[in-house]
């Protein structure tokens, strides 16, 4: 069973860096990549990046420097590093499967998601 | 960036009733779109690949279509277990990027 949970330490302080784990099962993070997203007010997505099943990454430009993922393929860990939080961070982030077919990639499972709540 | 414009942002349906919700890519992105539901307190869930394939365990009630730049999902007769947001999704080229969401209550 594919399962994907993300943990974190929920409130966070401005300008503090922001360190999110996300914990799969069910399948090998050196077969599938994993995809950070967040939600802003309970509805915009927006794609954060992601790692490859080969360990490389890619990230949304609008995070210019200061998003960081990376793995441990012998935990089946995801990490996901921000630095520079603001206000404007807060909402809840989520980490999720990409599967790729003939039709193309696709999140096909998705983490519960964990709040992140910036305030001073 | 691809943008997304997704229609319309909110819609009220009563049961059994028909609806559409479309995206529209600022460029073409061929197939490369998928659609998602977020029930209420849930994380989102995959409905439908490659514009117009049903994923898995996803009721029949649901299908996708494409014309050029313009994707839609339309859901026959609702349920109540539909209630949720609805998002699509390009996969054609980073960044991904997402349609701003449709929210669908019922009447």
């Amino acid at each position: 069973q594919v399962q994907l949970k993300e943990s974190g330490p929920g409130l966070m302080q401005p300008s503090q860096p922001l360190s999110l784990t996300c914990t799969v099962s069910g399948f090998s993070l050196t077969s599938y990549s994993v995809h950070w997203v967040r939600q802003h007010s309970g509805k915009n997505l927006e794609w954060m990046g992601r790692v490859w099943s080969d360990g490389h990454t890619s990230y949304n430009s609008a995070f210019t420097s200061r998003l960081s993922i990376s793995r441990d393929t012998s935990t089946s860990q995801v990490f996901l590093k921000m630095n520079s939080l603001q206000t404007e961070d807060i909402g809840t982030y989520y980490c999720a499967r990409n599967y790729f077919s003939t039709s193309g990639h696709v999140m096909d499972a998705w983490g519960q998601g964990t709040s992140v709540t910036v305030s001073s | 960036d691809i943008q997304m414009t997704q229609s319309p942002a909110s819609l009220s349906a009563s049961l059994e009733e028909i609806v559409t919700i479309t995206c529209q890519a600022s460029q073409d992105i061929d197939n490369w779109l998928s659609w998602y539901q977020q029930q209420p307190g849930k994380s989102p869930q995959l409905l439908i690949f490659g514009a117009t394939n049903l994923a898995d365990g996803v009721p029949s009630r649901f299908s996708g279509s494409r014309s050029g730049t313009q994707f839609s999902l339309k859901i026959s007769r609702i349920q109540v277990e539909d209630i949720g947001i609805y998002f699509c999704l390009q996969a054609y080229r980073a960044p991904w990027t997402f349609g701003g969401g449709t929210t669908l209550e019922l009447k």
